[in-house]
């Protein structure tokens, strides 16, 4: 069973804080990992991917993979109202040609 | 939306009837791809695609087929739609295949069977 398991919240953070989403999955084999940002009536906007151990960095936010453990996280630095959505982890699986096994999403509130 | 349109947007249709919804891509993508989304559940793959009349199933493909006759579109149909596939329906494609496999996705079709 390909699992992909997050917090569902929701995580409340004071604009200005750093909001630390989490994510782990089942497959030691998997070697690709995505984060999606999804607004209410919207459609899921890719915002990061990593593929390697350790941290990638881009803009305010920063993901984190380790392998070892097999969990996946996202940082949101100086977090915005603007940043208030579900977080969806999708991760893609060894074997899985091409095919993301999704989390079912945190919801994030930034609150001023 | 990385040039994907979904069509309709919106639709309510009845128990039993049959229903198709349009992706349309317009950058020669060749892996497209049809997700359904339910609170609780996140996304969940249907049917994807690797090429014109490539096709494979997804996770949970049960009363749903899929079609591809050229690149730029993808349709999914419900043979016989039931209560069960009330849903958000999203298309998505990937610009590449193996592990660099991100993936965008288009608007959304929100279908609702009564």
């Amino acid at each position: 069973q390909k699992e992909v398991e997050q917090n569902s919240g929701p995580l409340s953070v004071p604009e200005g804080a750093i909001a630390s989403l989490n994510c782990t999955y089942s497959d030691r084999g998997s070697q690709s990992f995505f984060w999606y940002r999804q607004y209410s009536g919207k459609s899921p906007e890719l915002i990061m991917f990593i593929y390697s151990n350790g941290d990638k960095e881009d803009g305010r936010f920063t993901a984190q993979l380790n392998k070892a453990s097999q969990y996946v996280s996202l940082l949101i630095r100086d977090s915005q109202p603007s940043d208030s959505a579900t977080y969806l982890c999708a991760v893609l699986f060894s074997g899985g040609y091409n095919k993301l096994i999704f989390g079912a999403g945190t919801r994030l509130a930034v609150h001023p | 939306d990385a040039g994907i349109t979904q069509s309709p947007r919106h639709k309510v249709t009845e128990t039993g009837t049959p229903v198709t919804l349009r992706c349309h891509q317009t950058e020669n993508h060749r892996y497209m791809y049809w997700y359904r989304q339910d609170p609780g559940h996140g996304l969940r793959l249907i049917h994807y695609s690797y090429g014109v009349k490539d096709t494979d199933k997804g996770e949970v493909s049960d009363g749903y087929s899929v079609s591809r006759s050229k690149t730029e579109d993808f349709l999914l149909t419900l043979e016989s739609a039931t209560s069960s596939q009330t849903s958000v329906y999203f298309c998505a494609i990937s610009l590449g295949g193996g592990t660099h496999n991100e993936q965008f996705f288009g608007p959304g079709t929100r279908l609702t069977v009564l």
